[in-house]
């Protein structure tokens, strides 16, 4: 079955430090997202990439960055610039932007400061 | 740019029917609806695109009223299984971005 893959589910981070939330999808997908999501609130969005070896900013870049080697695959890498990192983290992708499909999801990975 | 939903939660017994509208300040290409559940990634549920359209399947449906610039979620005879928060999501005609809505929880209770 197709899908998307996040890893790891649970990820701890010590202060100063950068860690990598992978990010792989089977669906043949053009257009992949990572998005935040804080307790009790909505998604928001942190990078994007409609195209292998390009990615824009969201509205909550600062702090991360990501790369779009392959098609297949989107990391996310947490910076220690990012202040207040813990939070829980989706993937998403999409045939392509403003196509009539909606989002498919991973099933995120929850990152803790310890 | 975000848009507004409300109610911000609601809790119905098993039966009842809920709406879940939302709300954008800005002309509407499309308008999409997602469930997800405590701990776990949104599911899409559907799409309706701008020119007036009504969606639904099994007991859910959605419309979306493009000269109001809004859109209705309609749960009808809820089960404890539609429990779960629910978020809009909306593109916009003058740009293709996307914005999530706040989010509405709804507790289904025997």
């Amino acid at each position: 079955d197709g899908g998307i893959t996040q890893s790891p589910k649970y990820l701890f981070r010590k202060e100063g430090q950068n860690v990598t939330l992978s990010c792989e999808q089977n669906l043949n997908h053009d257009a992949m997202y990572w998005y935040r999501q804080d307790p009790g609130q909505g998604l928001r969005l942190i990078y994007y990439s409609q195209i292998v070896n390009d990615f824009q900013k969201g509205d909550i870049a600062e702090g991360y960055s990501v790369s779009r080697e392959k098609k297949e695959s989107f990391p996310l890498t947490v910076t220690s610039a990012q202040k207040n990192p813990t939070a829980f983290y989706l993937c998403a992708s999409r045939r392509g932007q403003g196509e009539n499909y909606g989002y498919t999801f991973g099933s995120g990975t929850r990152l803790t400061v310890v | 740019q975000q848009p507004v939903q409300s109610p911000q939660a609601v809790i119905l017994r098993e039966g009842e029917d809920a709406v879940i509208n939302c709300s954008s300040s800005k002309a509407l290409y499309s308008v999409h609806w997602y469930r997800q559940k405590h701990g776990e990634a949104p599911v899409f549920l559907m799409i309706l695109l701008k020119g007036g359209e009504q969606k639904g399947h099994d007991k859910i449906s959605a419309s979306f009223n493009e000269k109001k610039q809004q859109s209705s979620l309609y749960l009808t005879a809820s089960q404890l299984s539609y429990s779960g928060t629910y978020f809009c999501g909306t593109e916009y005609l003058s740009s293709n971005q996307f914005y999530f809505g706040t989010g509405t929880s709804l507790t289904v209770i025997p």
